[in-house]
């Protein structure tokens, strides 16, 4: 079946506006997770969602970053006032049930550049 | 939390030798460690994982071992070839997501 997706596979945006990233996971999976990866660097975790609640946003970096998720399906991360800081990859992850102990599945990314 | 140390960040070598990466980590509770290959531009893909109840599992050229006592966990490949070249992410289970190392990048060259 299909993987997951993201959208837009590359952002290009000004300093201060705002962006939003897509994720669809694989059907049929509750848990979905969002991933940062800087140029060369790991795996920054930044939110995990169980169906369309958040109980872990503790990766989060700050207040100008949100996302939300629509019963068991599409994630929208969202970033306001884009910084540079902000450029890298956005990863999304998805698996069955979460809980912490299941393989996840990464989508392709969405590369993040801001100006 | 959970925290996960990951040694060497570059290893280099000739094709057919053997690789080892080695991670560590903090929290006793973990009990699931997967091992993702990152290609260039590509995304993360799982190439083998272990659960804490057991101690080697291998597959074809991979394998990973875990020391539970110790808290540390090693990727092995063996009669590496060009195509091994990437980066690989060990990663261990948290309360909730996957803590993840910094990566290897792995360079075959022939």
């Amino acid at each position: 079946g299909a993987g997951v997706s993201q959208s837009p596979s590359n952002k290009v945006t000004e300093k201060g506006k705002d962006v939003e990233l897509r994720c669809d996971p694989i059907s049929g999976h509750t848990a979905l997770y969002w991933y940062r990866q800087r140029l060369g660097q790991g795996l920054e975790f930044l939110i995990y969602f169980q169906g369309n609640s958040a109980p872990d946003k503790s990766g989060l970096p700050s207040d100008r970053f949100s996302a939300e998720r629509t019963g068991e399906s599409v994630s929208t991360l969202t970033i306001q006032r884009t910084q540079q800081e902000d450029s890298a990859v956005y990863l999304c992850a998805s698996s069955l049930s979460g809980t912490g102990e299941e393989t996840q599945y990464f989508g392709p990314g969405t590369r993040l550049l801001v100006l | 939390g959970e925290n996960v140390e990951q040694h060497p960040s570059t290893l280099s070598v000739q094709e057919g030798d053997s690789a080892v990466i080695k991670c560590t980590y903090s929290d006793s509770a973990s009990n699931y460690f997967p091992w993702y290959k990152q290609e260039l531009g590509k995304r993360p893909q799982l190439i083998i994982d272990i659960r804490s109840n057991v101690g080697e599992k291998k597959d074809q050229r991979i394998a990973v071992t875990l020391n539970k006592t110790a808290k540390h966990f090693s990727l092995h490949i063996t009669e590496t070839q060009p195509e091994d070249s990437a980066v690989y992410f060990c990663a261990a289970s948290g309360s909730t997501a996957l803590i993840f190392g910094k990566g290897t990048t792995l360079s075959v060259s022939s």
